[in-house]
């Protein structure tokens, strides 16, 4: 299989505090790791794009300063919402790809649900 | 510019009747994949098929069948006997093109939100 974990699960905290969320390959190595937002009945707004070792990739519109995003290693990556407002409430998923240069499936971590108060 | 469209937002049918959801995108290359997920109501994203731009024929897995047809360029997922566990959002996706480089990403729709009533 191809299993993506993600923690925590939910998370409730205060406007301005910082959360990091953990996307764990566990057994395969993820070359990439994508990191996504959802709103509620939405589809999946892409965040950003990274690979081991790499800085991340950004897509437009969104703060690589409010979003810091690690891969430090080819089973781990971590976002961090700094300084988080209510509007950063949202579901967080992670997902991860084994195949950097072909077009591999991603597989999808459980999400964060992220609640800023 | 790439873009899938699903444009049934929701659906809802009786246990046992059969669905299909509708996939229609629009790529310039040629060589692509498609992609089908399922997002229950939990929020996890379940991989259900990955179809490659180059195989045109149509896959059964159980309950579920893909009609991929390159000339309407369409992918579509068809649920035989639906059960409520299949209650859920379904995704379809299209990868970028090789010319996108290594990082290739997902585009997707805005998908389908299936209701199985018991």
């Amino acid at each position: 299989g191809a299993v993506v974990s993600q923690h925590p699960s939910r998370v409730i905290c205060k406007s301005g505090t910082s959360v990091k969320i953990e996307c764990r390959s566990l057994d395969f190595q993820a070359t990439t790791m994508f990191w996504y937002r959802q709103f509620p009945k939405q589809s999946l707004m892409l965040m950003a794009t990274s690979n081991e070792g790499s800085k991340a990739t950004y897509e437009q519109g969104v703060e690589k300063d409010k979003f810091l995003i690690n891969h430090a290693s080819l089973t781990l990556s971590t976002l961090t919402v700094t300084s988080a407002h209510p509007e950063d409430s949202s579901f967080y998923i992670c997902s991860g790809k084994r195949d950097r240069i072909s077009t591999d499936t991603q597989y999808f971590g459980p999400g964060t649900r992220l609640t800023v108060l | 510019a790439q873009k899938v469209t699903q444009a049934q937002t929701e659906i809802s049918v009786v246990e046992k009747e059969d669905v299909t959801l509708d996939c229609v995108y629009e790529t310039r290359d040629t060589t692509y994949y498609l992609f089908w997920y399922k997002q229950p109501p939990s929020g996890e994203l379940v991989f259900l098929i990955r179809r490659n731009s180059f195989d045109e024929q149509n896959e059964i897995s159980g309950r579920y069948s893909w009609n991929f047809q390159k000339s309407t360029s369409s992918f579509n997922f068809t649920i035989t006997a639906s059960q409520v566990v299949d209650s859920a959002v379904y995704f379809c996706a299209l990868s970028e093109g090789i010319n996108a480089g290594n990082n290739r990403k997902l585009i997707w729709g805005l998908g389908t939100s299936l209701a199985v009533n018991p």
